[in-house]
């Protein structure tokens, strides 16, 4: 079992759908970050966080520590936010990035 | 354009080869990251520096080897290079001594194929 688990895998979606992206992990963390990889490979830090929630544009993370769970969610999605999400926790014990395998999104207009 | 530069974009070898890739972080920030990027693994921390020394170490091979310039450059060198090696290779940079808490600025990678 992989200590950072996502999903949904896959996610399509039609333009403006509320779009949500799970993350659970089992280590402990310091942070999550969540991280966006586009179609040609480029990768954009979206949000590093330790508790509580973060909000830019249109997207939301939140996180629960308690529960090992962090959520990414898209509001009024568009065609441009087709890309791959990835979640990566911060080893608290080991001070390693741990990624998860990801999410790819498409969008439909 | 995050503002961290990395050379090559593409890179073809054979096996048992010996690579440098390179990374120009963004402007103040002395910490660089490495992450290795593979079909078959996702994307992996290697191993990140702050201010020209090693900070943090994931699952780097012994064949590779990095280290971090008096200008802030990095350079992460792979030598006897295998086909399991082909991935893409990004470099990250932030103002952080550690990985926590603070942006990290991505590289547009470099593309390796070991043939």
């Amino acid at each position: 079992k992989n200590e950072v688990e996502q999903s949904p895998q896959n996610l399509t979606a039609q333009e403006g759908e509320f779009i949500t992206i799970n993350c659970s992990y089992s280590v402990g963390i310091s942070a999550l970050h969540w991280l966006q990889q586009h179609p040609g490979g480029g990768i954009v830090s979206l949000f590093m966080l330790s508790s509580g929630k973060k909000k830019h544009g249109r997207l939301i993370a939140t996180i629960n520590i308690q529960e090992k769970h962090s959520s990414l969610h898209i509001t009024a999605s568009h065609p441009r936010d087709s890309a791959v999400y990835i979640c990566a926790a911060l080893s608290y014990n080991t001070d390693k990035l741990i990624f998860g395998t990801g999410t790819r999104l498409q969008v439909f207009p | 354009d995050s503002g961290v530069t990395q050379t090559p974009k593409h890179l073809i070898t054979a096996t048992g080869q010996r690579v440098t890739l390179r990374c120009s972080p963004r402007s103040g920030d002395l910490s660089v990251y490495w992450y290795q990027q593979s079909l078959d693994q996702g994307l992996q921390f290697l191993i990140q520096y702050y201010n020209g020394e090693e900070r943090a170490k994931g699952n780097i091979l012994e064949r590779f080897s990095a280290q971090q310039f008096p200008d802030l450059h990095s350079e992460l060198n792979l030598s006897s290079l295998e086909l399991g090696d082909s991935a893409l290779y990004f470099c990250a940079s932030s103002v952080a001594t550690s990985l926590e808490f603070h942006e990290q600025f991505f590289g547009p990678g470099t593309r390796l194929t070991v043939l």
